[in-house]
């Protein structure tokens, strides 16, 4: 299947900053996306999700906005604190979330600066 | 609530062996998929089985097979293990609606040697 990428493989931030994570996909028929979160030692933790037919969707802190024109998606953390470092991950899917998995990216490494 | 939880954590086997790993499903979920993470890239899809049978694969040899149980946990069997066979195996289950996002358990880790 076509692939899921990630602008940056780092992101640095100051503490209380907010953070934007960027996600690149090449799948127009995707319908369905989604943000992990992966703490080292840990599998993926579930961020917040958002189908192709809304353009942005907000959780706690959280903010996902999709772009279907240039197939752009970015997580927005409002007012980032040290338990936010981790690996950031957008996954996609073209089939309703169904029987043909979720394609992945590479993954974003956000750091927290003090 | 029950998380998804996963046996063992980590695992080390030689070459040309199989293995099978275990996967208990988050309760209230009847959908199960099994993801390979090698180090340092995302999560690549397996399969996924509901209603105890192989709904959906990925790009991965037949020597991956897997199971449901009727209370809908899993297992992952690989036959004939390589090198390159080294990863962490996730599994996640789910609900079978399509608004439903998978949730993970914390893999377990496989070395072949």
């Amino acid at each position: 299947g076509e692939s899921v990428g990630l602008h940056l493989p780092t992101l640095s931030v100051q503490e209380g900053d907010n953070s934007i994570i960027n996600c690149a996909y090449s799948n127009s028929a995707s319908d369905y996306f989604i943000w992990y979160k992966q703490e080292s030692g840990k599998g993926p933790q579930f961020i917040i999700d958002i189908r192709s037919n809304m353009d942005k969707r907000q959780g706690q802190r959280v903010t996902v906005l999709l772009n279907k024109t240039v197939k752009h998606l970015s997580l927005q953390i409002a007012a980032t604190q040290p338990g936010d470092s981790a690996v950031y991950f957008c996954a996609e899917n073209d089939r309703g979330g169904g029987a043909d998995g979720l394609t992945f990216g590479k993954g974003t490494h956000l750091i927290i600066q003090p | 609530e029950t998380g998804v939880t996963q046996s063992p954590t980590h695992l080390i086997k030689t070459r040309g062996q199989q293995v099978t790993l275990r996967c208990s499903s988050q309760s209230g979920h009847n959908t199960v998929s099994w993801y390979q993470q090698a180090l340092g890239q995302g999560p690549q899809f397996i399969f996924q089985y509901y209603r105890e049978e192989e709904n959906g694969r990925g790009n991965f040899p037949p020597r991956f097979s897997g199971l449901q149980f009727p209370n809908y946990s899993s297992e992952l069997n690989v036959n004939a293990l390589e090198l390159d066979d080294s990863a962490l195996y996730l599994c996640a289950s789910s609900f079978s609606g399509v608004n439903s996002p998978l949730h993970f358990g914390n893999g377990t880790r496989l070395t072949v040697t």
